[in-house]
């Protein structure tokens, strides 16, 4: 098993440019989450998808923001519009059902916005 | 929404030292508590989780919840070089997922 797969690695953007991410949850998992991670904010909640319906995307700036899971191999999350402020690792994880099971996560993309 | 603040920041302690990492939520709804090991450069990996009040030992770890406190720590006997990681604790938060939110993290650093 292959784990929890995120593309690209690394993504450098220019301020006002669109910015996609990619992850590919582990087969036979039915929820996919998508956290943010930087140093003075921690790990923040962004969004949660389950049987590859959108649940929870209350941890998501709305407008320049959004996430979508078209079947239940990938989902990506999109930043319109980037700015310095959104430079990150963005991680997904994906777990058998959600609630108290175990995440696996990603590796991460690291998000620079010059 | 659950706050969760962890204690201290960061933390150095010698090969063979006892450590401990600590915990508090905002919100005692949260029915499950989970430490996560983030090893520098590699994905959060779930090291223990507990449902209920109590301890729970595995190997050199132990956790132990009082959610009448809202107190969760996490103890390492015998610390090793290789557990210097940032240590995540989260807590689920209901609403209308079910989602794990995560303290801002302890980077411990084992010196040899």
């Amino acid at each position: 098993n292959a784990g929890v797969i995120q593309t690209p690695r690394h993504k450098v953007t220019g301020k006002g440019q669109e910015a996609t991410l990619w992850c590919e949850p582990i087969s036979g998992h039915s929820a996919v989450f998508w956290y943010r991670q930087t140093i003075v904010q921690g790990l923040e909640f962004l969004t949660y998808f389950r049987n590859q319906a959108p649940i929870d995307d209350s941890g998501m700036p709305k407008e320049r923001f959004s996430a979508q899971m078209p079947n239940q191999s990938h989902s990506t999350l999109k930043i319109q519009s980037t700015q310095p402020q959104d430079s990150a690792v963005y991680l997904c994880a994906s777990s058998l059902v959600g609630g108290a099971e175990t995440l696996y996560f990603g590796s991460g993309t690291r998000l620079t916005v010059l | 929404q659950q706050n969760v603040q962890q204690s201290p920041e960061s933390l150095i302690v010698p090969e063979g030292a006892r450590t401990s990492l600590n915990c508090t939520f905002s919100d005692s709804a949260s029915q499950y508590f989970w430490w996560y090991r983030q090893h520098s450069g590699k994905a959060p990996k779930a090291l223990m989780s507990i449902f209920s009040n109590g301890e729970k030992e595995e190997g050199r770890f132990t956790i132990h919840l009082n959610k009448a406190s809202l107190h969760f720590s996490l103890h390492i006997r015998d610390s090793q070089p290789s557990d210097s990681a940032l240590y995540l604790c989260a807590g689920n938060y209901g609403g209308s997922g079910n989602k794990l939110i995560f303290g801002t993290g302890t980077l411990l650093s084992v010196k040899p």
